[in-house]
């Protein structure tokens, strides 16, 4: 396993630019999620694919917010019109199989909007 | 409207000791629950987790106790050790959903 990575690490963008965040899951994982996590705060759940379906979003998700899986594989997560308040460390997991089994998640992307 | 309690922000214990972090939840239809560690700039890795039908599940040094009926669980480590020193998060999850819902997490500090 080479672990779930997440590109960029870190952004910085100016309030009103659209940002774009990649992540890569384990292969052979076909169940991927996004979370967010800010300051003194646990992950929030953001949303879940199954393979390139999307199955499950959260409120927290604004119409700003869109997430996509074209393959099933790698995914994306992009924010428009960005805001100030979402500034925080975006997190992609993976798992596989129907089990009940760990998410595994990668280091994060860190969004600061100034 | 937090359904995951983690009420110890932070947590010191000397090493050699026993580490007890608690979590607390709210939503009786939770089934499944993990423990996850996370260290300063990286995403958090699983330690450990229990199914709703034990009331204990252990892994070497780590022992996941679990309460339904006053809706608690407790991580213990025995004995700790200063690289356990990490922020540690309960994220419970129910059937028929795939999102984990974190607490706030606390703060461990093993000192040598």
């Amino acid at each position: 396993d080479t672990g779930v990575s997440q590109n960029p690490r870190h952004k910085i963008t100016k309030r009103g630019q659209n940002v774009t965040f990649r992540c890569d899951p384990i292969s052979e994982h076909n169940r991927l999620y996004w979370y967010r996590q800010t300051l003194g705060q646990g992950p929030e759940f953001l949303t879940y694919f199954q393979n390139e379906a999307q199955l499950e979003k959260s409120r927290l998700l604004s119409d700003r917010f869109s997430a996509e899986r074209p393959k099933g594989s790698f995914s994306t997560l992009e924010i428009q019109r960005t805001e100030q308040g979402d500034s925080a460390m975006y997190l992609c997991a993976s798992r596989r199989g129907t089990t009940r089994n760990e998410q595994f998640f990668g280091p994060g992307t860190r969004l600061t909007v100034l | 409207d937090q359904q995951v309690k983690q009420n110890s922000p932070s947590l010191s214990v000397q090493e050699g000791r026993i580490s007890i972090l608690n979590c607390d939840y709210t939503n009786s239809m939770f089934d499944y629950f993990l423990w996850y560690k996370k260290y300063p700039a990286e995403g958090p890795t699983f330690l450990i987790s229990i199914s709703s039908i034990k009331d204990k599940n252990e892994d070497g040094r780590f022992t996941v106790f679990l309460n339904k009926s006053a809706k608690h669980l407790s991580l213990h480590i025995v004995p700790s050790q200063p690289g356990d020193s990490a922020v540690y998060f309960c994220a419970p999850t129910q059937g028929g959903s795939e999102k984990l819902v974190f607490g706030k997490g606390t703060k461990l500090t093993v000192n040598p």
